[in-house]
């Protein structure tokens, strides 16, 4: 059955970098756009952007432009994210989701990894 | 940035019942609103895109509508296994952005 499968927890000091991977089965992994959401403690979700694996195009929130990347390596079907420069607020889970897009028509992020908790504490 | 609100931020209701959740955006945009569903520890849930088309395996009692800027997401015959929060969630520009959430609780 198609499923993602993160990477695990990940405990980090401020100021340190932290990589997310994100490991895709049971489907045809370009034939998707993977997103990035975080969820920190207790709150809702925030988007960080997302990558077109097959093209490698990317579109980063403005919020974390130079501070996340996002790439990925379709010969494992392995998405990644990489956060650099981290702080306390950067405690959350981090998600990745697919999402199936045909021209302007979008289909919703219906596979979700079952997250990274990111722990930045000194 | 697009703000989703979405209203009421929690809710109690009786099994059976009929319960609808309000999103509305800051600004108007077609159809691109996603709905989903988050069970306490657990990853979120598709249950409707482009606003109102119902997620492959996900129960009719769900459904979406939507009127200008403001969404709804309508649960018939609210059942036990429906204690969740709700999210709404933007697809129309960048950055995406979600609802605050809603807390369906089952009296």
């Amino acid at each position: 059955q198609a499923q993602l499968v993160q990477s695990g927890a990940e405990v980090k000091k401020p100021g340190a970098s932290v990589k997310v991977s994100c490991k895709a089965s049971g489907f045809t992994f370009t034939g998707y756009y993977v997103h990035w959401v975080r969820q920190a403690p207790g709150q809702g979700f925030e988007w960080l952007g997302w990558i077109n694996v097959k093209s490698g195009a990317t579109k980063v929130s403005q919020k974390f432009q130079g501070r996340v990347t996002m790439t990925g390596d379709t010969s494992i079907t392995t998405a990644y994210m990489d956060v650099t420069s981290l702080t306390s607020d950067d405690t959350a889970i981090y998600y990745c989701a697919r999402e199936r897009v045909a021209g302007t028509y979008y289909y919703g992020m219906d596979l979700w990894g079952q997250g990274t908790t990111v722990t930045v504490s000194s | 940035d697009i703000q989703m609100t979405q209203s009421p931020s929690s809710l109690s209701a009786s099994v059976g019942d009929r319960v609808t959740i309000t999103c509305r955006a800051s600004q108007s945009f077609n159809r691109h609103l996603n709905w989903y569903q988050q069970k306490s520890g657990k990853a979120p849930k598709l249950l409707i895109y482009a606003a109102s088309t119902l997620q492959s395996g996900v129960p009719s009692r769900f459904s979406g509508g939507d009127s200008g800027t403001e969404f709804t997401l309508t649960i018939s015959n609210l059942q036990p296994e429906d204690l969740a929060t709700y999210y709404c969630q933007q697809s129309f520009t960048s950055p995406l952005t979600f609802g605050q959430g809603t807390k369906v609780e089952i009296k």
